[in-house]
């Protein structure tokens, strides 16, 4: 039972275009929302969170959007760069219990 | 701040032995580790929360006496991996709880493969 999907295995965009990154959910109880990029043969870095109660959520170039009624939420990235290449993972926690994790989304940012 | 460190970084074993991978918070104290296995394109997957000086929280079909944790100071947990098969072959991440809930600082991760 997969509570959180990234449907997008691989996502390819130009440098300096906007990147956008998906990510669903099926638990209701989910309250709090996260990503994290994470570089090959290395740990999740977090890059930015959003609580239930707001919809969306800036920080510099990144902006995470909430659609409750949807479940879904979504990563915008812009302009994007090549340092932002990388697989980006959606995580979502209820209660603050135990992260769940989506699949994860290859983004590659072509020049 | 908040670095979490794992040794070793990759490492290969014959089957049937057992492996030790350790889980270091560098400059904090982490009363709190996460273990996760990651197969390739797939998620990050819990196997067992470890809390300092108690016993770890295994989740529903991760075999304890296979995968031992122990969580013996604030700054250490470890993750053997005993009589180890290859089908154990993954990449094994721990993370250290920061001062919220959400906080989870990762290490960099350690690839298992068996032989």
């Amino acid at each position: 039972d997969q509570q959180v999907k990234q449907n997008s295995p691989s996502l390819s965009v130009q440098e300096g275009r906007i990147s956008i990154l998906n990510c669903d959910y099926t638990n209701s109880m989910f309250d709090y929302f996260l990503w994290y990029k994470k570089y090959p043969a290395e740990g999740p870095t977090f890059l930015i969170s959003i609580s239930s109660i707001k919809d969306k959520n800036e920080d510099g170039r990144f902006t995470v959007f909430l659609n409750k009624s949807a479940k879904h939420l979504s990563l915008h990235i812009v302009p994007s760069q090549p340092g932002d290449s990388a697989v980006y993972f959606c995580a979502a926690s209820g209660n603050q219990e135990k992260l769940v994790f989506g699949q994860g989304t290859r983004l590659t940012i072509n020049p | 701040g908040a670095v979490v460190s794992q040794h070793p970084s990759w490492v290969i074993c014959k089957s049937g032995t057992s492996v030790k991978i350790e889980c270091r918070s560098l400059d904090f104290q982490a009363t709190t580790m996460f273990w996760y296995r990651q197969f390739p394109k797939q998620s990050l997957m819990l196997m067992a929360t470890s809390n300092e000086g108690s016993k770890a929280t295994y989740e529903q079909g991760v075999e304890k006496d296979k995968f031992l944790i122990n969580h013996a100071s604030l700054t250490l947990s470890t993750l053997t991996v005993t009589s180890a098969h290859p089908e154990d072959s993954s990449f094994y991440i721990c993370s250290a709880l920061g001062d919220t809930a959400y906080e989870q600082y990762f290490g960099p991760g350690t690839r298992l493969t068996v032989t």
